[in-house]
């Protein structure tokens, strides 16, 4: 099955500088990454994705490039917003040829200080 | 996206009862999963509901302890057995909406005393 790293554990920023979490993952038949970000209270919400044919993705503040070479991924979070707080997870298929099961990694606590 | 509506959003059990978790979407979907987040760690998943057939479940996980229904296209229960307070977790229903990507309800909180 599939293992997915994340790293950091906790990561904490000024307001209006960038933002990096970094992801390895095992499987690599893996074709689907997923990151999602998870408030107090409330179930993980899904920020953006991406398959295996791109290297880069991008979604305003929010991007997440993609080395399968290297199998990592990394969420990158520019000019960040006291609002962008939360525990962010990466995750990648748990069986391989199917991207509906995940595995996620065990999570970053980011905290941007005003 | 979906809208994956839970329920209970919260409960404070009994050692030794069951309680039984409802999971709505608002639109028909052809696998659900059902997910435990322990208290401060990450999301592990416990099995995969069809509808019309048994549910798969995952590596240490077994029917008797987390049987699963799933009686249409749109709903899923996970029932959590003979609670201890090991089981206090958060549940999560989570489909997959087509091209891709797994949406998840607001999860239920499980106090076990």
């Amino acid at each position: 099955g599939e293992n997915v790293e994340q790293h950091p554990s906790t990561l904490s920023v000024q307001e209006g500088d960038s933002a990096v979490i970094k992801c390895t993952y095992s499987d690599s038949a893996s074709n689907y990454f997923p990151w999602y970000k998870q408030e107090l209270g409330k179930g993980p919400q899904l920020i953006i994705d991406i398959r295996s044919n791109v290297g880069e993705k991008k979604d305003q503040r929010i991007a997440v490039t993609l080395n399968k070479t290297a199998k990592h991924f990394s969420l990158h979070i520019t000019e960040t917003q006291p609002e962008d707080s939360a525990v962010y997870f990466c995750a990648a298929p748990t069986h391989s040829g199917s991207a509906r099961q995940l595995t996620f990694g065990s999570g970053t606590q980011l905290t941007v200080l005003p | 996206s979906a809208v994956i509506s839970q329920k209970p959003s919260r409960d404070i059990c009994q050692r030794g009862t069951s309680l039984t978790i409802q999971c709505q979407v608002d639109s028909q979907v052809t696998m659900m999963f059902w997910y435990r987040q322990q208290p401060g760690q990450s999301l592990t998943l416990i099995a995969t509901a069809n509808q019309g057939s048994e549910a798969t479940y995952e590596s240490g996980f077994v029917i008797d302890k987390f049987p699963i229904s799933r009686p249409n296209l749109t709903f899923s229960t996970l029932t959590v057995s003979n609670m201890s307070p090991e089981d206090s977790s958060i549940y999560l229903c989570s489909v997959e909406i087509p091209p891709g990507g797994a949406f998840f309800g607001q999860g239920t909180r499980l106090t076990v005393v």
